[in-house]
């Protein structure tokens, strides 16, 4: 497809289990991002690449989260021992040079729900 | 820590009606000034992207401006309608460093046009 596409779209698991969120950005992106969405917060910024390197990870909660992105494409968000605070929606976003002055063009989202 | 502001947090309107609202953000280090649409359901769009102090960009009925000297911008929308029911969000972004490509959201503003 010509989007970013994201997956799950849902996820539902048990506290204290690993979760693996996966992002296929635009092909020919080369600067990739992700965000989450808690309920009533806006938009939080977690990590963004450049190629297959994370120049900015400042937004990674904590060191139980992780991410990789391999062949300038793919890209994995990993999250170990799910709390609940993890609760959220899942945004990944790529753009075709990591510039701030290009649009992000969006995925539809991994709603995860840790129980 | 970037502060972004949007208000009002949600607007009721009726159809027909124009209306506008705001974002507020930091006025030093200015880089981009990012504008998005998120309908619920579907990825959030990139609407605009601004860059220059008294920007002013249109896209059919919805046109923003920018004042990069006071810290804020305006998104108006001419007209709505009810297919503009959406959250609008805004994201700001500093120059340089490693946080290049990073982007700070507003938490939006939530837009419902009545029939």
């Amino acid at each position: 497809g010509a989007g970013v596409s994201q997956s799950p779209s849902n996820k539902v698991t048990e506290k204290g289990k690993d979760v693996e969120l996966r992002c296929d950005p635009i092909s020919g992106h080369t600067a990739l991002y992700w965000y989450r969405q808690r309920l009533g917060q806006g938009l939080e910024f977690l990590i963004y690449f450049q190629g297959n390197s994370a120049p900015d990870k400042s937004g990674l909660p904590s060191d139980r989260f992780s991410a990789e992105r391999t062949g300038e494409s793919v890209s994995t968000l990993t999250i170990q021992r799910t709390q609940q605070e993890d609760s959220a929606v899942y945004l990944c976003a790529s753009s075709f040079i990591p510039n701030s002055n290009q649009p992000q063009h969006f995925g539809d989202g991994t709603r995860l729900s840790i129980l | 820590i970037l502060n972004v502001e949007q208000s009002p947090q949600s607007l009721h309107v009726q159809e027909g009606d124009s209306t506008n609202f705001t974002c507020s953000f930091p006025s030093s280090n200015f880089y981009a000034l990012h504008w998005y649409r998120w309908e619920t359901a579907k990825s959030p769009e990139a609407l605009f992207v601004m860059t220059l102090n008294g920007d002013e960009k249109k896209k059919g009925r919805i046109s923003a401006t920018l004042n990069t000297k006071e810290g804020y911008s305006y998104l108006y929308i001419k007209g709505s309608q009810p297919e503009d029911s959406a959250t609008y969000l805004c994201a700001f972004s500093n120059a340089g460093g490693t946080s290049y490509g990073k982007l700070t959201f507003g938490q939006g503003t939530i837009l419902t046009v009545h029939p």
